[in-house]
């Protein structure tokens, strides 16, 4: 089965520009997840979307950062306007469970730089 | 709330040794799983191993296992027969079944040929 994948694998941007994240999930994982992961820490999760409702998003900074999940399949994270803190990566990640018991799939990420 | 705690930033093997990573956590809740993440340079978190705090036997998956000291709040990684591939970075993680996975810090393996 196809992986998690995610779009762009890098990006570089100047503070206060904006930046958009891409993730497809495996086909039929009704649940998706974006985490952070800053550099030397494990990620955190920013939002969990059941569908293409939102179930947790109390740590996502909702000043700067959006997400949505049209049709309960492909998701985008919003970054607008980015800080030097913002540089980390960004992981997307499905399950067919809401229950994440028996564990994520993960991307490979998107590393965001902001300068 | 919950938290993980992995205390070796950096951990050293030889080839077709064993090595083994710790992991503390702590959790209020009485029904929970803890997990072995691996991310190799290409980012990608795989899942190396699970285990149910239900569940007193220790899991493994071929040369992983995982020594669980419910009391002690300890769930260290032990890897047999080291292969250049396993080197990675290794991460702890805790849920109590909700969805909320809380990550340790980390532990980079360096495996020497």
């Amino acid at each position: 089965e196809a992986g998690v994948a995610q779009s762009p694998r890098y990006k570089i941007i100047e503070k206060r520009q904006s930046v958009a994240f891409w993730c497809n999930p495996i086909s039929g994982h009704a649940t998706l997840y974006w985490y952070q992961q800053i550099l030397g820490q494990g990620p955190k999760l920013l939002i969990q979307f059941q569908n293409n409702g939102v179930v947790d998003d109390s740590q996502l900074p909702k000043d700067r950062f959006s997400a949505e999940r049209l049709k309960g399949v492909d998701s985008t994270l919003k970054i607008q306007p980015a800080k030097l803190e913002d540089s980390a990566v960004y992981l997307c990640a499905s399950s067919s469970r809401r229950t994440p018991k028996d564990g994520y799939t993960f991307g490979s990420g998107t590393r965001l730089t902001v300068v | 709330a919950q938290t993980v705690t992995q205390s070796q930033p950096e951990m050293s093997v030889q080839e077709a040794e064993t090595v083994t990573l710790s992991c503390t956590y702590d959790t209020s809740e009485s029904d929970y799983y803890l997990f072995w993440y691996k991310q190799p340079p290409s980012r990608q978190m795989i899942l190396v191993i699970r285990q149910e705090a239900y569940k007193q036997q220790n899991a493994t998956e071929n040369r992983f296992s995982v020594n669980f000291q419910k009391a002690a709040k300890s769930f260290s990684l032990k890897i047999s027969d080291s292969q250049l591939g396993d080197a990675a970075m290794y991460f702890c993680a805790c849920t109590s079944g909700t969805y909320k996975y809380i990550f340790g810090t980390g532990t980079r393996l360096k495996v020497l040929a």
